[in-house]
């Protein structure tokens, strides 16, 4: 059973940095594309991040690039996102997800972990 | 950046009625698109992906469909547990969602 479990969520202040987790199980990790997902409170999806399955590929929307860095290790079967100079519009519940080579669709997801950026 | 336009906004519906839900891509994206639904406080689940697959589990009376550049999810005899907010992706280029739908039962 494919299985993706986000941590290292919480409150942070605006400006400070955070460190998102996802450990995976169930199918071979390095063998798929990873991404991160969010939504803010009430609203809709937005991508965050996708890593390549070697790591040596990544991508951003505008709205995070150059703030977030999307990594992975595949003996570890995890991946991570991290946040720097966090903004009030980061707050967001942070799905981790897989990606189906070739075509891209994201086919399985984390529970996910809330983040709140607030003084 | 490719723009995912997404309606209804909300729909209200009877049980065993047919509802449709459409999403138009701002140019050619193939049959690059899936449909995921949400419920309150869960992650989204696949229902559909390259435009007209059904992913695995789901029921049959969920159906993908393309014309040019507009989408369309089919619910046909609504069920209760279908209730939730529907979600349209690209994955043509880069990701982007749909605003979503949110599907009530009237």
């Amino acid at each position: 059973e494919v299985q993706l479990v986000e941590s290292g969520g919480g409150l942070v202040q605006p400006g400070r940095s955070l460190k998102l987790s996802c450990a995976a199980s169930g199918f071979t990790f390095s063998n798929y594309y990873m991404a991160w997902v969010r939504q803010a409170p009430k609203k809709g999806l937005e991508w965050v991040a996708t890593i390549s399955t070697s790591g040596s590929r990544t991508y951003y929307p505008d709205s995070v690039k150059g703030r977030f860095t999307i990594s992975r290790d595949n003996a570890k079967s995890s991946l991570y996102l991290q946040m720097n100079s966090l903004k009030s519009e980061d707050t967001a519940t942070y799905y981790c997800a897989r990606l189906i080579t070739t075509t891209y669709y994201f086919d399985y997801w984390g529970q996910g972990v809330m983040v709140t950026v607030s003084s | 950046d490719i723009q995912m336009t997404q309606s209804p906004a909300s729909l209200s519906a009877s049980l065993e009625e047919i509802v449709t839900i459409t999403c138009q891509a701002s140019q050619d994206i193939g049959n690059y698109l899936s449909w995921y639904q949400q419920k309150p406080g869960k992650s989204p689940q696949l229902l559909i992906h390259s435009a007209t697959s059904l992913a695995d589990g789901v029921p049959s009376r969920f159906s993908g469909s393309r014309s040019g550049t507009q989408y369309s999810l089919k619910i046909n005899r609504l069920q209760v547990e279908d209730t939730g907010i529907y979600y349209c992706l690209q994955h043509y280029s880069a990701h982007t969602f749909g605003a979503g739908t949110k599907l009530e039962l009237k």
